[in-house]
């Protein structure tokens, strides 16, 4: 069945560093690709996202990317600081003929001050 | 983004009972999930409410056990029936815009079975 695979499972980084989360997909008709974060406690946030035909977005920040031939897509964290301390999830979606969406399971991400 | 609520934010429950999960949207939305998440794990759909009609069950969920109910496009309810402790867990209702694009999550119900 459909799956998406997400690594690394934790990381660790020092605040100023770059964090990179990468994920894979499997289903080739996933066609839009969000990304959460989900602090302690609360219930996962949007905080980017991208669709199929783009191959790079950025706000502040983050970026994603989206390599559609290799179906892989990465988070990327720039200047981290602790409060980027969270769990990420990736997702891989499909919003034709309805709405599915499969999870990665989750990189939990330490930023140390 | 719309805002969802859900009520009740956490609920102990004793094994055998049941427990009816709301979620209100401000909005009207176009499509309603329930999900559920374990300690320290991803999400996991449990299905679909449909407004109107029957909820879509993904595999490993039925209807006697998470009956769902959607009357409206702003409000949908999960109950978790028959409780054991194997339903602890956090419910999360999730709502996705017209576009079909953004998907986003209530806050969650923490369920405690003992």
């Amino acid at each position: 069945g459909e799956n998406v695979e997400q690594h690394p499972s934790t990381l660790s980084v020092q605040e100023g560093d770059s964090a990179v989360i990468k994920c894979t997909y499997s289903d080739s008709a996933s066609n839009y690709f969000p990304w959460y974060k989900q602090e302690l406690g609360k219930r996962p946030q949007l905080i980017i996202d991208i669709r199929s035909n783009v191959g790079e977005k950025k706000d502040q920040r983050i970026a994603v990317t989206l390599n559609k031939t290799a179906k892989h897509f990465s988070l990327h964290i720039t200047e981290t600081q602790p409060e980027d301390s969270a769990v990420y999830f990736c997702a891989a979606s499909l919003n034709t003929g309805g709405f599915k969406t499969i999870f990665g399971a989750g990189t939990r991400l330490f930023v140390k001050a | 983004s719309a805002v969802i609520s859900q009520k009740p934010s956490r609920d102990i429950c004793q094994r055998g009972t049941s427990l009816t999960i709301q979620c209100q949207v401000d909005s009207q939305v176009t499509m309603m999930f329930w999900y559920r998440q374990q300690p320290g794990q991803s999400l996991t759909l449990i299905a679909t409410a449909n407004q109107g009609s029957e909820a879509t069950y993904e595999s490993g969920f039925v209807i006697d056990k998470f009956p769902i109910s959607r009357p409206n496009l702003t409000f949908s309810t999960l109950t978790v029936s028959n409780m054991s402790p194997e339903d602890s867990s956090i419910y999360l209702c999730s709502v996705v815009n017209r576009g079909l694009y953004e998907q986003y999550f209530g806050p969650g119900t923490r369920l405690t079975v003992t």
